[in-house]
């Protein structure tokens, strides 16, 4: 069965601090790996990795995956109170679109 | 100018009804989803559409039952509605069907079943 597990469940950081989150993954037929950010309602999109070891970067928030060892990182450096969410990692499996998504890792940033 | 749109947002409801919600997308995406997060914050993919043709099936109670009207709709209809079917569901979209295209996701509907 595919399993995705993110860890740790849950962090509370201050302001400022950096943020390093773990996705790792067992899955057949691995396709991409994407990261979103869910604060009240709708997740919207952070990065899609395909490529082993090539960082995507946009702004404080950075990510890279290791297909050798079958997790991936997302990382938020110079934390801000909107950094506030649950952050989703979901690989995707098989040719069609299914995305497996994992339980998510809260993030609290307190000023 | 809203992305992927959904109604109702809540909905609350007696057990044993029938229900709907609808979904609309005007990203000119040809591929529309119904995922549902329950209580513990898990997403998970019920159906799949390319161009209105049914690509993802999970398992799912055959209560449920998608129906795309055209590539810009996807719609939800639930019969019977249990207890266990309180939950978030969200629509969501991509332009292409395969793994490699970023999904869209709409804001969510809250269903809670009495």
């Amino acid at each position: 069965e595919d399993k995705v597990v993110q860890s740790p469940l849950s962090l509370v950081v201050h302001e400022g601090d950096t943020v390093t989150l773990n996705c790792s993954y067992e899955v057949t037929n691995f396709r991409s790996l994407l990261w979103y950010k869910q604060e009240k309602k709708a997740p919207t999109f952070l990065f899609m990795l395909t490529s082993s070891g090539i960082e995507k970067k946009s702004g404080r928030l950075s990510s890279i995956l290791d297909k050798k060892e079958l997790f991936s990182i997302l990382n938020i450096t110079a934390t801000q109170t909107g950094d506030s969410a649950v952050y989703l990692c979901a690989v995707g499996v098989g040719g069609w679109g299914k995305l497996q998504f994992g339980a998510g890792t809260q993030v609290v940033v307190t000023p | 100018d809203t992305a992927v749109s959904q109604t109702p947002k809540y909905l609350v409801t007696q057990m044993g009804n029938d229900k709907s919600i609808k979904c609309e997308q005007n990203l000119g995406h040809d591929t529309m989803y119904w995922y549902k997060q329950d209580s513990k914050k898990f997403l998970k993919i019920m159906f799949s559409y390319n161009n209105k043709e049914l690509i993802i099936n999970e398992t799912v109670p055959n209560r449920f039952s998608p129906k795309s009207p055209d590539k810009a709709h996807l719609n939800l209809h639930i019969n019977s509605l249990e207890l266990g079917d309180s939950a978030v569901y969200f629509c969501a979209s991509s332009r292409g069907s395969t793994s490699y295209n970023e999904q869209f996701f709409g804001p969510g509907t809250r269903l809670t079943v009495l």
